[in-house]
């Protein structure tokens, strides 16, 4: 049973800030949240990684309430290229820990 | 970055035969790689841990007879779908983390089973 619930799909416009959220209510106090990106035929790339707060990168930011039971993922002024499926992960060392994977949310950025 | 890799990228085979697929760790050393399948439209689903110099541990429902898996260095697994049939047709992909806290996977591999 995946350890996340994520919304199944999400509509957006080129130029507009995504949000997706994540629910993850078991985290375990080890366990840190990922967030990767899947485009068709390709495998998983990794977007960002946080255990409590805020992480920024590049490309994207992550929120993480005080209690870690969600995160959201933001993604800035999204266009085309951004339509994918977005996963989110929970666990704690990559090495050795089984990621069960959620349903993920396929994000449409329309024109 | 780290980067995994397989091969082939693509297969297609007739019924019956087997396939093998690689997946190699380029620039680090994996004792743990995954091993994933993933239909159309569908998430990504967990069949085995690969153990390296070890015998890799298979989900409930994954048949190790018909999904052979082999780790024999620390850079390589192999995954051997035997006996192929149509249902097996899917897109299997890889992963390891290298000791890092970042999960890497691979670019996938679409087998075909005619």
């Amino acid at each position: 049973l995946a350890k996340t619930t994520q919304p199944i799909s999400m509509d957006s416009y080129e130029g507009q800030e995504v949000n997706i959220t994540c629910s993850h209510n078991n985290i375990a106090t080890n366990d840190y949240i990922t967030w990767y990106q899947q485009f068709p035929s390709q495998g998983p790339r990794f977007i960002i990684q946080g255990y409590k707060t805020k992480v920024t990168n590049e490309v994207a930011s992550l929120f993480i309430p005080a209690d870690r039971k969600s995160s959201t993922l933001s993604l800035p002024r999204v266009s085309l290229s951004d339509t994918a499926v977005y996963y989110c992960l929970v666990g704690d060392n990559p090495g050795t820990y089984k990621y069960i994977f959620g349903t993920g949310t396929r994000l449409k950025v329309l024109a | 970055g780290a980067v995994v890799s397989q091969h082939p990228s693509r297969v297609i085979c007739k019924s019956g035969t087997s396939v093998k697929i690689e997946c190699r760790s380029l620039d680090f050393q994996a004792t743990t790689m995954f091993w994933y399948r993933q239909f159309p439209k569908q998430s990504l689903m967990l069949m085995a841990t690969s153990n390296e110099g070890s015998k890799a541990t298979y989900e409930q429902g994954v048949e190790k007879d018909k999904f052979l898996i082999n780790h024999a260095s620390l850079t390589l697994s192999t995954l051997t779908v035997t006996s192929a049939h149509p249902e097996d047709s899917s897109f299997y992909i890889c992963s390891a983390s290298g000791g890092r806290r970042e999960l890497f996977f691979g670019e996938g591999s679409r087998l075909t089973v005619l």
